[in-house]
């Protein structure tokens, strides 16, 4: 079957210590996003990338680091310069082009919910 | 800025009835508006979308309405049923950029 797997679900962080959230895809997908829910805010984008080796960020970018080495995966890693880091954390994958076929744009793995120790 | 707002954070609905969720935008340059279905402590999922060249889609019980001028979407749910209680999200973008806007969500609830 393929989709988005997304590990751990749940995750605990410490105060100054660096963590990192897994995303991997079998969707042969070669755009990959990563996205912050807050209760009341929806959906955030945090870091995307479009193709393996290169990626951009995001609207709220600020205490995050990512890395696409190979086109399944794109770990995002939450630094100690994150001061809010409690929220639940998408990853997702979408087609190039699928923009203009009427088709669906993402999809989304099942979520990492981090909490602050 | 808020560039998409569901202003509306929850609705409920009886079982049977049609659920209306709003959204409104900002931006005239958006083109491509979805709609995604949220489950508590899951990802989102592809339910419905609509390009600016058209006023109304529908897909089964689910239709997506467009209001260019009004810069306002409403997704139409009917009739409502159980399992459609979740957390509805808009999402815009332009053709080619792959880079969704998400709403703030509302959560629907159907009541049996």
């Amino acid at each position: 079957d393929g989709g988005i797997t997304q590990s751990p679900k749940y995750l605990f962080r410490k105060e100054g210590q660096n963590v990192t959230l897994s995303c991997e895809q079998n969707l042969n997908h070669d755009a990959m996003y990563w996205y912050r829910q807050d209760p009341g805010q929806g959906l955030r984008l945090i870091y995307y990338s479009q193709i393996v080796n290169d990626f951009q960020k995001g609207d709220i970018a600020e205490g995050y680091s990512v890395s696409r080495e190979k086109k399944e995966s794109f770990p995002l890693t939450v630094t100690s310069a994150q001061k809010n880091p409690t929220a639940f954390y998408l990853c997702a994958s979408s087609r190039p082009g699928s923009t203009s076929g009427g088709n669906e744009k993402l999809f989304f793995g099942s979520g990492t919910q981090l909490s602050v120790l | 800025d808020q560039q998409v707002k569901q202003n509306s954070p929850s609705l409920s609905v009886q079982e049977g009835r049609i659920s209306i969720l709003n959204c409104d935008y900002t931006n005239s340059m958006f083109d491509y508006f979805l709609w995604y279905k949220k489950y508590p402590a899951e990802g989102p999922t592809f339910l419905i979308s609509i390009s600016s060249i058209k006023d109304k889609n529908e897909d089964g019980r689910f239709t997506v309405f467009l209001n260019k001028s009004a810069k306002h979407l409403s997704l139409h749910i009917v009739p409502s049923q159980p399992g459609d209680s979740a957390v509805y999200f808009c999402a815009t973008t332009n053709f080619g950029n792959e880079k969704l806007t998400f709403g703030t969500g509302t959560r629907l609830t159907i009541i049996p």
